[in-house]
Protein backbone atom coordinates (compact mmCIF):
# COMPACT_ATOMS: atom_id res chain seq x y z
CA UNK A 1 0.00 0.00 0.00
CA UNK A 2 1.15 3.63 -0.41
CA UNK A 3 1.62 5.71 2.13
CA UNK A 4 2.82 9.42 1.85
CA UNK A 5 3.67 11.24 5.43
CA UNK A 6 4.36 15.25 5.71
CA UNK A 7 5.71 15.55 9.77
CA UNK A 8 5.31 19.15 9.59
CA UNK A 9 1.75 20.21 10.39
CA UNK A 10 2.66 24.10 10.14
CA UNK A 11 5.45 26.71 9.96
CA UNK A 12 5.72 30.14 9.49
CA UNK A 13 8.53 31.73 6.79
CA UNK A 14 9.21 35.20 6.29
CA UNK A 15 8.44 37.11 2.82
CA UNK A 16 10.39 36.69 0.01
CA UNK A 17 12.60 33.73 1.77
CA UNK A 18 12.45 30.33 0.76
CA UNK A 19 10.82 27.48 2.21
CA UNK A 20 11.14 23.69 1.81
CA UNK A 21 8.18 21.32 2.52
CA UNK A 22 9.00 17.72 3.40
CA UNK A 23 7.37 14.53 1.96
CA UNK A 24 8.43 11.38 1.87
CA UNK A 25 6.76 8.08 0.70
CA UNK A 26 6.83 4.37 0.20
CA UNK A 27 5.43 2.47 -2.00
CA UNK A 28 6.42 -0.88 -3.73
CA UNK A 29 5.24 0.13 -7.24
CA UNK A 30 8.16 0.73 -9.39
CA UNK A 31 6.34 3.20 -11.65
CA UNK A 32 4.82 6.21 -9.64
CA UNK A 33 4.28 9.78 -9.84
CA UNK A 34 4.51 12.15 -7.34
CA UNK A 35 2.60 15.75 -6.94
CA UNK A 36 2.30 18.52 -5.05
CA UNK A 37 -1.05 20.67 -4.36
CA UNK A 38 -2.08 23.99 -2.85
CA UNK A 39 -5.32 24.33 -0.92
CA UNK A 40 -6.10 27.85 0.08
CA UNK A 41 -8.86 28.64 2.52
CA UNK A 42 -11.23 28.59 0.09
CA UNK A 43 -10.59 24.86 -0.45
CA UNK A 44 -9.99 24.47 -4.11
CA UNK A 45 -6.99 22.20 -4.88
CA UNK A 46 -4.06 24.61 -6.71
CA UNK A 47 -1.76 22.05 -8.86
CA UNK A 48 1.71 23.02 -8.34
CA UNK A 49 4.31 20.33 -9.91
CA UNK A 50 4.59 16.79 -11.05
CA UNK A 51 7.95 14.62 -10.37
CA UNK A 52 7.97 11.08 -12.49
CA UNK A 53 9.69 8.23 -10.79
CA UNK A 54 12.10 7.59 -13.75
CA UNK A 55 12.53 11.56 -14.14
CA UNK A 56 16.45 12.30 -13.98
CA UNK A 57 15.89 15.99 -13.19
CA UNK A 58 14.40 17.55 -10.26
CA UNK A 59 11.02 19.10 -11.56
CA UNK A 60 10.60 23.20 -11.36
CA UNK A 61 7.88 25.52 -11.99
CA UNK A 62 8.73 29.22 -11.83
CA UNK A 63 9.26 29.71 -8.06
CA UNK A 64 8.41 26.01 -7.29
CA UNK A 65 10.90 22.81 -7.63
CA UNK A 66 10.86 19.50 -6.40
CA UNK A 67 13.87 17.73 -4.33
CA UNK A 68 13.37 14.33 -5.42
CA UNK A 69 15.59 11.52 -3.67
CA UNK A 70 14.55 8.48 -4.98
CA UNK A 71 16.72 6.32 -2.55
CA UNK A 72 15.23 8.40 0.44
CA UNK A 73 11.70 7.95 -0.80
CA UNK A 74 11.53 11.90 -0.56
CA UNK A 75 10.16 14.83 -2.79
CA UNK A 76 10.26 18.09 -0.96
CA UNK A 77 9.44 21.27 -2.75
CA UNK A 78 10.87 23.92 -2.23
CA UNK A 79 9.09 27.61 -3.04
CA UNK A 80 11.47 30.36 -2.93
CA UNK A 81 11.06 34.17 -2.66
CA UNK A 82 8.38 33.05 -0.73
CA UNK A 83 4.94 35.83 -1.52
CA UNK A 84 1.75 36.73 1.21
CA UNK A 85 -0.17 34.98 -1.64
CA UNK A 86 1.78 31.36 -0.67
CA UNK A 87 0.25 31.03 2.87
CA UNK A 88 -2.17 28.08 2.61
CA UNK A 89 -1.97 24.00 2.76
CA UNK A 90 0.29 21.99 1.11
CA UNK A 91 -0.23 18.77 -0.12
CA UNK A 92 2.03 15.97 -1.38
CA UNK A 93 0.15 13.05 -2.94
CA UNK A 94 1.64 10.29 -4.93
CA UNK A 95 0.23 7.85 -7.78
CA UNK A 96 0.81 5.01 -9.00
CA UNK A 97 1.41 4.66 -12.88
CA UNK A 98 0.29 1.74 -13.71
CA UNK A 99 -2.67 1.59 -16.11
CA UNK A 100 -5.43 0.50 -13.57
CA UNK A 101 -4.61 2.22 -11.10
CA UNK A 102 -5.81 4.96 -12.64
CA UNK A 103 -6.02 8.63 -11.51
CA UNK A 104 -6.11 7.95 -7.99
CA UNK A 105 -4.57 10.30 -5.51
CA UNK A 106 -2.77 8.77 -2.00
CA UNK A 107 -2.44 12.17 0.15
CA UNK A 108 0.20 12.83 2.54
CA UNK A 109 -2.06 15.00 5.87
CA UNK A 110 -0.65 18.51 4.42
CA UNK A 111 1.71 21.27 5.57
CA UNK A 112 -0.01 24.54 6.57
CA UNK A 113 2.13 27.50 5.81
CA UNK A 114 1.94 31.39 7.02
CA UNK A 115 3.72 33.97 5.32
CA UNK A 116 4.94 36.82 7.10
CA UNK A 117 5.30 40.41 6.12
CA UNK B 1 -11.48 26.72 -20.73
CA UNK B 2 -14.06 26.45 -17.95
CA UNK B 3 -12.26 24.49 -15.23
CA UNK B 4 -14.19 21.91 -13.12
CA UNK B 5 -18.00 22.79 -11.70
CA UNK B 6 -19.29 21.57 -8.29
CA UNK B 7 -22.30 22.54 -6.78
CA UNK B 8 -23.70 22.92 -5.10
CA UNK B 9 -20.83 25.15 -2.74
CA UNK B 10 -22.50 24.41 0.34
CA UNK B 11 -24.77 22.06 2.18
CA UNK B 12 -26.50 21.21 5.14
CA UNK B 13 -28.27 18.30 5.76
CA UNK B 14 -30.54 16.26 8.54
CA UNK B 15 -28.79 12.95 9.60
CA UNK B 16 -30.84 9.90 7.61
CA UNK B 17 -31.23 12.32 4.86
CA UNK B 18 -29.41 11.56 1.72
CA UNK B 19 -27.38 14.23 -0.59
CA UNK B 20 -26.72 14.67 -4.34
CA UNK B 21 -23.40 16.66 -5.63
CA UNK B 22 -22.43 17.00 -8.84
CA UNK B 23 -19.33 17.93 -10.68
CA UNK B 24 -18.85 18.97 -14.07
CA UNK B 25 -15.01 18.42 -15.35
CA UNK B 26 -13.03 20.09 -17.63
CA UNK B 27 -14.36 20.47 -21.07
CA UNK B 28 -12.62 16.97 -22.79
CA UNK B 29 -12.12 15.39 -19.96
CA UNK B 30 -13.22 11.90 -19.01
CA UNK B 31 -12.23 10.63 -15.65
CA UNK B 32 -13.57 12.06 -12.57
CA UNK B 33 -12.59 11.35 -9.13
CA UNK B 34 -14.24 11.79 -5.78
CA UNK B 35 -12.35 12.62 -2.53
CA UNK B 36 -13.90 13.47 1.23
CA UNK B 37 -11.36 15.65 3.56
CA UNK B 38 -12.26 15.93 7.08
CA UNK B 39 -10.16 17.02 9.90
CA UNK B 40 -9.82 13.74 11.22
CA UNK B 41 -8.95 11.75 8.27
CA UNK B 42 -7.34 14.09 5.64
CA UNK B 43 -7.93 13.69 1.92
CA UNK B 44 -9.22 9.94 1.06
CA UNK B 45 -10.48 8.64 -2.65
CA UNK B 46 -13.72 7.83 -3.02
CA UNK B 47 -13.82 6.32 -6.71
CA UNK B 48 -13.14 7.35 -9.65
CA UNK B 49 -15.22 7.15 -13.43
CA UNK B 50 -14.11 6.55 -16.75
CA UNK B 51 -16.37 6.61 -19.76
CA UNK B 52 -19.35 6.26 -17.61
CA UNK B 53 -17.44 3.40 -15.58
CA UNK B 54 -16.11 3.06 -12.42
CA UNK B 55 -12.56 2.11 -12.39
CA UNK B 56 -11.66 2.40 -8.99
CA UNK B 57 -13.02 2.56 -5.28
CA UNK B 58 -12.22 3.56 -1.88
CA UNK B 59 -13.20 1.98 1.37
CA UNK B 60 -16.39 3.68 1.92
CA UNK B 61 -19.51 1.76 3.01
CA UNK B 62 -22.08 1.67 0.20
CA UNK B 63 -23.86 4.16 1.27
CA UNK B 64 -21.28 6.59 -0.61
CA UNK B 65 -22.27 5.56 -4.58
CA UNK B 66 -21.46 7.83 -7.71
CA UNK B 67 -22.46 7.67 -11.22
CA UNK B 68 -21.07 9.42 -14.51
CA UNK B 69 -22.47 10.58 -18.18
CA UNK B 70 -22.52 10.11 -21.18
CA UNK B 71 -21.04 13.87 -21.65
CA UNK B 72 -18.71 13.12 -18.62
CA UNK B 73 -20.36 14.63 -15.76
CA UNK B 74 -20.45 12.92 -12.86
CA UNK B 75 -22.34 13.00 -9.26
CA UNK B 76 -21.97 10.92 -5.87
CA UNK B 77 -24.94 10.41 -3.49
CA UNK B 78 -24.82 9.56 -0.01
CA UNK B 79 -27.46 7.93 1.42
CA UNK B 80 -28.74 7.82 4.86
CA UNK B 81 -26.52 10.65 6.00
CA UNK B 82 -24.48 10.54 9.48
CA UNK B 83 -23.03 13.37 11.26
CA UNK B 84 -19.45 11.75 10.77
CA UNK B 85 -19.94 12.32 6.58
CA UNK B 86 -19.31 16.46 7.13
CA UNK B 87 -16.47 17.37 5.33
CA UNK B 88 -15.54 19.11 2.18
CA UNK B 89 -16.41 17.21 -0.87
CA UNK B 90 -13.87 17.41 -3.83
CA UNK B 91 -13.62 16.55 -7.46
CA UNK B 92 -10.93 16.02 -10.13
CA UNK B 93 -10.75 15.52 -13.59
CA UNK B 94 -8.63 14.49 -15.78
CA UNK B 95 -8.15 14.20 -19.73
CA UNK B 96 -7.40 10.10 -19.75
CA UNK B 97 -7.20 7.52 -17.70
CA UNK B 98 -3.94 5.59 -16.47
CA UNK B 99 -1.56 7.60 -18.72
CA UNK B 100 1.39 9.48 -17.22
CA UNK B 101 1.72 12.93 -16.51
CA UNK B 102 -1.78 13.29 -16.42
CA UNK B 103 -2.01 16.22 -14.27
CA UNK B 104 -6.30 16.26 -11.81
CA UNK B 105 -7.56 19.15 -11.80
CA UNK B 106 -9.46 19.93 -9.18
CA UNK B 107 -12.89 22.26 -8.23
CA UNK B 108 -13.57 24.25 -5.43
CA UNK B 109 -15.47 21.83 -3.51
CA UNK B 110 -19.20 21.31 -1.74
CA UNK B 111 -18.99 21.81 1.82
CA UNK B 112 -21.65 19.29 3.34
CA UNK B 113 -22.51 19.57 6.85
CA UNK B 114 -24.93 16.78 8.51
CA UNK B 115 -27.02 17.98 11.99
Amino acid sequence: AQKITQTQPGMFVQEKEAVTLDCTYDTSDPSYGLFWYKQPSSGEMIFLIYQGSYDQQNATEGRYSLNFQKARKSANLVISASQLGDSAMYFCAMREELKAAGNKLTFGGGTRVLVKP
Amino acid sequence: KAGVTQTPRYLIKTRGQQVTLSCSPISGHRSVSWYQQTPGQGLQFLFEYFSETQRNKGNFPGRFSGRQFSNSRSEMNVSTLELGDSALYLCASSQGWGDENTEAFFGQGTRLTVV
